[in-house]
């Protein structure tokens, strides 16, 4: 079975330093898609990215950066320069093909936490 | 855009007493999924639908049912609410593409008393 691994239960740094939110994964599928999503105090989840499992280039978005690496199964997520509006809870997930349909597996979370 | 709309925010049950969370969405998703967040934890998928009239159980669907007669609309039942119930459920929607992002509503946060 599919298994999202984020080891990292809690993280805490200071504002404006980089931080990276490591995540492992196990799957059988040869096609795949890997998902990071936020989780603010509010509650609700927000996407951030989704990468196929063919493309593994890195992906940078403002101060937001994707490093994928196929061969370790690790799907990395760096926040440069963090700011206290990024303290969340950020989530992994995974997509599989459940009973014909298509279902993501979540990881635990990390819970990153930036100190003014 | 609404989106993926849930009904209640908060509710407090008694034990073995039965409730429906509602979910709409006005994106004309086929797929549709139920999801418990427990605290501290990552979601775990309870029920999902592939389409109107369609519905299979995910990782935890004991104590739950789910219908699904319409394309907008896929209630969640509990009957006979148990402490173990206790967490954030949230609702989400797709697309029909296999690289679809889930669309989330904003969580219904349950406590079973």
């Amino acid at each position: 079975a599919q298994k999202v691994t984020q080891a990292q239960t809690e993280i805490s740094v200071v504002e404006k330093e980089d931080v990276t939110l490591d995540c492992v994964y196990e799957t059988r599928d040869t096609t795949y898609y890997l998902f990071w999503y936020k989780q603010p105090p509010s509650g609700e989840l927000v996407f951030l990215i989704r990468r196929n499992s063919f493309d593994e280039q890195n992906e940078i978005s403002g101060r937001y950066s994707w490093n994928f690496q196929k061969s370790t199964s690790s799907f990395n997520f760096t926040i440069t320069a963090s700011q206290v509006v990024d303290s969340a809870v950020y989530f992994c997930a995974l997509s599989e093909i459940y009973r014909g349909a298509q279902k993501l597996v979540f990881g635990q979370g990390t819970r990153l936490t930036i100190n003014p | 855009n609404a989106g993926v709309t849930q009904t209640p925010k908060f509710r407090i049950l008694k034990i073995g007493q039965s409730m429906t969370l509602q979910c709409t969405q006005d994106m004309n998703h086929n797929y549709m999924y139920w999801y418990r967040q427990d605290p501290g934890m990552g979601l775990k998928l309870i029920y999902y639908s592939v389409g109107a009239g369609i519905t299979d159980k995910g990782e935890v669907p004991n104590g739950y049912n789910v219908s699904r007669s319409t394309t907008e609309d896929f209630p969640l039942r509990l009957e006979l609410a148990a402490p173990s119930q206790t967490s954030v459920y949230f609702c989400a929607s797709r697309g029909g593409g296999s690289n679809e992002k889930l669309f989330f509503g904003s969580g219904t946060q349950l406590s079973v008393l």
